[in-house]
């Protein structure tokens, strides 16, 4: 099946900093979203991406979906304590199948 | 409005036992799918049920197993438990099906000893 390489593993920063992270895989996908889990919490959707090259913003936090629509980056500026969690990115779309594929998640922690 | 529901938010069981988990979509939304979340294994697609229908499944044994009634919620099944089983069991829904937007729930963490 198809597999999605999330890095960095974890990341440990400064408040303030910027932070950024990707996933890339070896399918092409047709849609890119990314996801962020808190403790004890289910994953809720950030960004959702539908097409090759579109850059999206929410908030502090934008999004990318490569040009070869296998890989997707997620940036975050000025980091504060609260955006401690686990971001997941996943692909649907290939092979024609919707269902999608998560990454293994980027463990963020900010240090005030 | 409401988010989604996950019962129980936590489950002991020993092996060889059964357990049911229950989901309750938001209001509307047709679709519910399951997952399955480990250290090791991320997150795993189990199965989606769409108006009373599954229709996708992913790579588990037929231990695993699930329905959806009328009012859109959903139960999963799972039997003859083994100690690989423990994990967060995540329950999403959606308007259209694993294609539109998911919203989990905040899942049942099952542990089996």
């Amino acid at each position: 099946g198809q597999q999605l390489n999330q890095s960095p593993q974890s990341m440990f920063i400064q408040e303030g900093e910027d932070v950024s992270m990707n996933c890339t895989s070896s399918s092409i996908f047709n849609t890119w979203l990314w996801y962020k889990q808190d403790p004890g919490e289910g994953p809720v959707l950030l960004i959702a991406l539908y097409k090759a090259g579109e850059l999206t913003s929410n908030g502090r936090l934008t999004a990318q979906f490569g040009i070869t629509r296998k890989d997707s980056f997620l940036n975050i500026s000025a980091s504060i304590p609260s955006d401690v969690g686990i971001y997941f990115c996943a692909g649907q779309g290939a092979g024609g199948s919707y269902i999608p594929t998560f990454g293994r998640g980027t463990s963020l922690i900010v240090h005030p | 409005k409401a988010g989604v529901t996950q019962t129980p938010r936590y489950l002991i069981k020993t092996r060889g036992q059964q357990v049911t988990l229950s989901c309750s979509p938001i209001s509307g939304h047709r679709s519910v799918s399951w997952y399955q979340q480990t250290p090791g294994q991320g997150l795993q697609f189990l199965f989606e049920y769409f108006s009373e229908t599954q229709r996708n499944k992913g790579n588990f044994p037929g231990r695993f197993s699930g329905r959806q009634f009328s009012n859109s919620r959903s139960e999963m099944n799972v039997s003859t438990l083994e100690l690989g089983d423990s994990a967060l069991y995540l329950c999403a829904s959606s308007l259209r099906g694993v294609d539109s937007p998911l919203h989990f729930g905040n899942g049942t963490r099952l542990t089996v000893t």
